[in-house]
């Protein structure tokens, strides 16, 4: 099972809302991501977790807080976002860090609209 | 600086006709990791392949098949007997060992007509 979820599929937020993503795999998976694709371009590097810990912030701002509750849950928590936020945000996992050179498998994303 | 080109942005074949993609990449490092992604209307990218830099052997998988060049630093694809189905946009990524993140090119949409 090389299954990704994320929740919700849509979301349409106003910039004074707080909101959060969900994304979950029971791969066994110890690296998780956050990625940000706007249209028609390539997904955007946003954080990554490595058995469970924050290894990496692409200078992402505050407004975005990710969090991993457990080796299976990612979140991203969401508060005062912009319209220009508006986005696919997909999440994915790998089982080891990407510097192994492990595939990622992604999840289906979560089309945001910052209202 | 390791770089990612996927010169064609757009492509339209009819079906059943085969059709190439083409990805060429730049690193420094000897080893690294190339992969590429398909990412249907839907929205999520599906993993097709994964190739390290000590194997130049060519793959294929049914009407899919990849081709692995270190002289000309590329990894191209090709779709044989192209469906509808196939119509998507297609990325090539990179990886570098010890690095932190995959690099994705551009992105090659491709129309596959009936």
């Amino acid at each position: 099972d090389t299954e990704v979820t994320q929740t919700p599929k849509h979301l349409v937020m106003g910039m004074t809302n707080k909101k959060s993503l969900k994304c979950e795999q029971h791969m066994g998976h110890r690296a998780m991501y956050w990625y940000k694709q706007k249209a028609k371009k390539p997904p955007e590097l946003m954080f990554v977790y490595s058995y469970e810990k924050l290894s990496i912030n692409e200078s992402v701002p505050s407004r975005f807080s990710p969090e991993c509750p457990n080796s299976s849950l990612l979140n991203l928590h969401l508060h005062a976002l912009q319209p220009e936020d508006s986005a696919l945000y997909l999440c994915a996992s790998s089982q080891d860090w990407v510097q192994a050179g492990d595939e990622q498998y992604f999840g289906p994303g979560t089309r945001l609209t910052v209202t | 600086a390791q770089k990612v080109t996927q010169a064609q942005t757009e492509i339209s074949v009819v079906e059943k006709e085969d059709v190439t993609l083409d990805c060429v990449y730049e690193t420094r490092d000897t080893t690294y990791y190339l992969f590429w992604y398909k990412q249907p209307p839907s929205g999520e990218l599906v993993f097709l392949i994964r190739r390290n830099s000590f194997d130049e052997q060519n793959e294929i998988s049914g009407r899919y098949s990849w081709n692995f060049q270190k002289s000309t630093s590329s990894f191209n694809f090709t779709i044989t007997a192209s469906q509808v189905v196939d119509s998507a946009v297609y990325f090539c990524a990179l990886s570098e060992a010890g690095d932190d993140k995959i690099i994705f090119g551009k992105g090659t949409r491709l129309h596959i007509l009936p």
